[in-house]
């Protein structure tokens, strides 16, 4: 299977733990997105990278939350001090920027976080 | 503010009918506007993209229409199946180079189709 893998597709964790998630992009493409999904709502955009820098980051992605791509492939997101309010679906998905285009993002299959 | 509404928020309908969803956003300029099904729990897929010069695409049983005038969009299913049970969620992506890349998601309408 050549598509987005995510790990671990659920976790749960008590308020305060900190967690960390991998996501294993399309391996030719370029670009990485993680975004955040609760129920009912769509994905909103946490931050991307484009190779291994960290190009954009949204006002949602808080101080406890930080996320790499130190070889340009895969990412990892990290959650510190983890709250309540962190529970959902943490999606990542990955496309393949070429002359001036974003190109279609391909989504995994989330990581659902359930914070206790 | 950049935003995306979809409605209905939920549709139920029989197999074998027709469906249309509708998608109107505030985003401009814009690139290209896309619909991706989300089934429950897992990633979304994308169905359809279109161009601001674009009017139709299809894929399949899916018709997405565009009228960037109105700046509307809509996605028609034909011939509903179980399997088209889903959320169905319209994208629109602003001009790149314009600043910030993001992508403006809509809530999604979701679609149940019954026996």
């Amino acid at each position: 299977d050549t598509g987005v893998s995510q790990d671990p597709r659920h976790k749960i964790t008590k308020r305060g733990q900190n967690v960390t998630f991998r996501c294993d992009p399309i391996s030719e493409h370029n670009r990485l997105y993680w975004y955040r999904q609760t129920l009912g709502q769509g994905p909103e955009f946490l931050t991307y990278f484009q190779n291994e820098a960290q190009l954009e980051k949204s006002r949602l992605l808080s101080d406890r939350f930080s996320a790499e791509r130190p070889k340009g492939s895969f990412s990892t997101l990290e959650i510190q001090r983890t709250e309540q309010g962190d529970s959902a679906m943490y999606l990542c998905a990955s496309s393949l920027r070429t002359s001036g285009r974003a190109g279609t993002q391909y989504f995994g299959p989330g990581t659902r976080l359930l914070v206790l | 503010k950049n935003q995306v509404e979809q409605s209905p928020q939920s549709l139920i309908i029989l197999e074998g009918k027709n469906c249309t969803l509708q998608c109107n956003y505030t985003v401009s300029p814009f690139s290209n506007l896309r619909w991706y099904k989300q089934d429950t729990g897992r990633g979304p897929v994308s169905l359809t993209i279109m161009t601001f010069s674009e009017n139709t695409k299809s894929n399949g049983r899916y018709t997405a229409t565009l009228d960037a005038d109105t700046k509307q969009s809509s996605l028609h299913i034909t011939a509903s199946q179980l399997s088209d049970s889903a959320s169905y969620i319209c994208v629109v992506s602003p001009v790149s180079g314009a600043g910030s890349y993001q992508l403006t998601f809509g809530k999604g309408t979701k679609l149940s189709v019954i026996p």
